[in-house]
């Protein structure tokens, strides 16, 4: 069955300091990848998307994602967080049809 | 360009009584999604539309909800008769096909007491 993992529910770290959110797929083959970010009280915005090409993908507000194939993974990074980036992150994969399938998420919360 | 909208944003009724969510999709996208997130489920696709039609229900937990698209920029949702497990946010999303990307609105949040 297809599925979209990311291990962390919860994350803490200082503002400034670097970042990195997991996500593991199991697909048949490779899926097409996403992270969006949703802020409190609001909906799904998307960060970045992978397709295919460049595995390092780069997407707004400063956030990149490398994608690994040997890995299954697709892991989310930022190099300096900032106060605004708390919010919970979703990664999601499809197969080239309508489905998404979305992870749990992660929360990041930001100390001053 | 405007993104996804969806009405009410929030919604507070009493078990028994129909609800109804309104979503408009982003102009020119022809899928549409409605997605429902809890804290225990996460994000389930209860419906998908192509072009109008509904291509795949499977998600929709029973009777109780249904779904329309009338025409390329208005659907709803509707729950009758809600309950208090139908509380959540229900989100809705369109895309082009091609594109393979969903865009999403604000959500409406529905508590049922």
């Amino acid at each position: 069955a297809q599925s979209v993992t990311q291990p962390d529910i919860h994350i803490t770290v200082s503002e400034g300091a670097s970042l990195e959110l997991r996500c593991n797929y199991s697909y048949g083959a490779t899926p097409y990848l996403f992270w969006y970010v949703q802020s409190p009280g609001q909906g799904l915005q998307l960060l970045l998307k992978y397709f295919s090409g460049d595995t390092l993908v780069q997407g707004i507000k400063g956030f990149e994602a490398e994608f690994k194939r040997s890995q299954s993974s697709f892991n989310l990074r930022k190099p300096s967080v900032h106060w605004s980036d708390a919010a919970e992150y979703f990664c999601a994969a499809g197969a080239g049809s309508y489905q998404l399938t979305f992870g749990k998420g992660t929360k990041l919360s930001v100390i001053p | 360009d405007a993104g996804v909208i969806q009405s009410p944003r929030h919604e507070v009724t009493e078990m028994g009584q129909e609800v109804t969510l309104r979503c408009k999709p982003i102009s020119g996208h022809n899928s549409l999604f409605w997605y429902r997130q809890t804290m225990m489920r996460g994000l389930e696709l209860l419906i998908y539309f192509n072009n109008n039609v509904p291509i795949d229900d499977s998600g929709m937990p029973e009777d109780r909800f249904s779904a329309k698209m009338p025409n390329a920029s208005f659907s709803t949702l509707k729950i009758q008769p809600s309950e208090p497990r139908d509380s959540a946010v229900y989100f809705c999303a369109s895309s082009l096909p091609e594109q393979e990307t969903q865009y999403f609105g604000p959500g409406t949040r529905l508590l049922v007491l």
